[in-house]
This record gives C-alpha cells, sequence and structure tokens, in this order.
C-alpha cells in the first residue's frame, strides 16, 4: 500500500520567504508527528499530533513554525520569515499506534 | 526521556554477523526499547522494539539485559544493505514522540 508522502521533495527559498511543508499519512493512522534533520544530525521532533487531542508542540523551535492538521489526514507544517538555521530535511512519521512509518522528506534550503 | 548511548560508529564484514550495543541506564519500568535506520538519503525506517524479553523478526534480533541497562541489536548476516545510521530509542508505552540520538553508523565492507 501507499507509504507515507511529503511534498515538495525539495524546496529552496530566500531567507525571509515563507513556506509551507506537506505530508499525506497513510490512511488510518491516528498519529502524525514532523521531525527535523539538519545536515549530519539526528532527528529532532517538533510536532505531534495524535486523533482531536491537543497536538504536542514541546519541539517547536521558535513562533516562526507552526502545523495543522486536518482530521486524521494531511498535515501542514508553515515556517514563516525562513532563516538560514531552518535548512534541514523535514520529516514526517504517521502510526497507527506503535512503529512509526517515516516519509521521504522535504529539503530545505535557505539561501 | 531517558538517554540512550550508542558507539558513533561500527564496521563489518559483509555476511558475517553484527552487534550493535546500546547502553540506557536510567531506563524506567514503562520504557520500551526501540530501534530504527536510517539508510543514506532516506527516512527512517523500523526494525525492532522490546520491553523485556528478547525479540526476533524477519530483520534482527534485540537482547536485552536482565536488569534492561543495556540492549544489543544483533544483524545476523549483514548485507552492503544494512549499512545505514542505527538508532537505539527508548519510548514509554505510551508512545508518543521518538527522541532520537546521533546512532550508531554502521558500514558494512564487501
Amino acid at each position: 500500500g501507499a507509504g507515507v508522502s511529503q511534498s515538495p521533495s525539495n524546496k529552496v527559498t530566500e531567507k525571509g520567504k515563507d513556506v509551507e511543508l506537506r505530508c499525506d499519512p497513510i490512511s488510518g493512522h491516528t498519529a502524525l508527528y514532523w521531525y527535523r534533520q539538519r545536515l549530519g544530525q539526528g532527528l529532532e521532533f517538533l510536532i505531534y499530533f495524535q486523533g482531536n487531542s491537543a497536538p504536542d508542540k514541546s519541539g517547536l523551535p521558535s513562533d516562526r513554525f507552526s502545523a495543522e492538521r486536518t482530521g486524521e489526514s494531511v498535515s501542514t507544517l508553515t515556517i514563516q520569515r525562513t532563516q538560514q538555521e531552518d535548512s534541514a530535511v523535514y520529516l514526517c512519521a504517521s502510526s497507527p499506534r506503535g512503529q512509526q512509518f517515516f516519509g521521504p522528506g522535504t529539503r530545505l534550503t535557505v539561501l | 526521556d531517558a538517554k540512550t548511548t550508542q558507539p558513533n560508529s561500527m564496521e563489518s564484514n559483509e555476511e558475517e554477523p553484527v552487534h550493535l550495543p546500546c547502553n540506557h541506564s536510567t531506563i524506567s519500568g514503562t520504557d520500551y526499547i526501540h530501534w530504527y535506520r536510517q539508510l543514506p538519503s532516506q527516512g527512517p525506517e523500523y526494525v525492532i522494539h522490546g520491553l523485556t524479553s528478547n525479540v526476533n523478526n524477519r530483520m534482527a534480533s534485540l537482547a536485552i539485559a536482565e536488569d534492561r541497562k543495556s540492549s544489543t541489536l544483533i544483524l545476523h548476516r549483514a548485507t552492503l544493505r544494512d549499512a545505514a545510521v542505527y538508532y537505539c530509542i527508548l519510548r514509554d508505552r505510551q508512545g508518543g514522540k521518538l527522541i532520537f540520538g546521533q546512532g550508531t553508523e554502521l558500514s558494512v565492507k564487501p
């Protein structure tokens, strides 16, 4: 079956611009996660959605970062006024419960 | 969140077993031990997880120390496709986010 998909696969933007990254989870998965991976580093947790519960936003690095999820479907991660330190691969994962299934990521480059 | 400690890198020869260690001395009673791996230019993929007993699946085996303060991921016959960064992660049984460390970069020589 279809896995987690993310779009775009690559995004190049200029410093100060806003970007939106999309995640389409596996159908039926109630949990959705966003992580960030800087070059040569491990993954950093950003935000977690579980059903109708309030999202866990404890990993968002600043108020320039926000995310929404429509029901148990698609999620969008928005970064406002991008900075060069936001350059990273942004990974989305979904989970029915237990193991997480990761998408291929969006590589964001801020010039 | 409890912390794990892994070697930065390991090397293996193709078709030989690989034992990847992980220390987690501050593990709590409700923490599961999860292993994920990340192949180059891909998102992480689940490998295996366990609580107290040793576990086997088609990808690997997980050996958990009796005191649960350490565990070992065992790849029985390494292949070139097993070259990846392997992450050992503690996760509460209620689920939620994964806290990734630096992992162990495994290289496999033909």
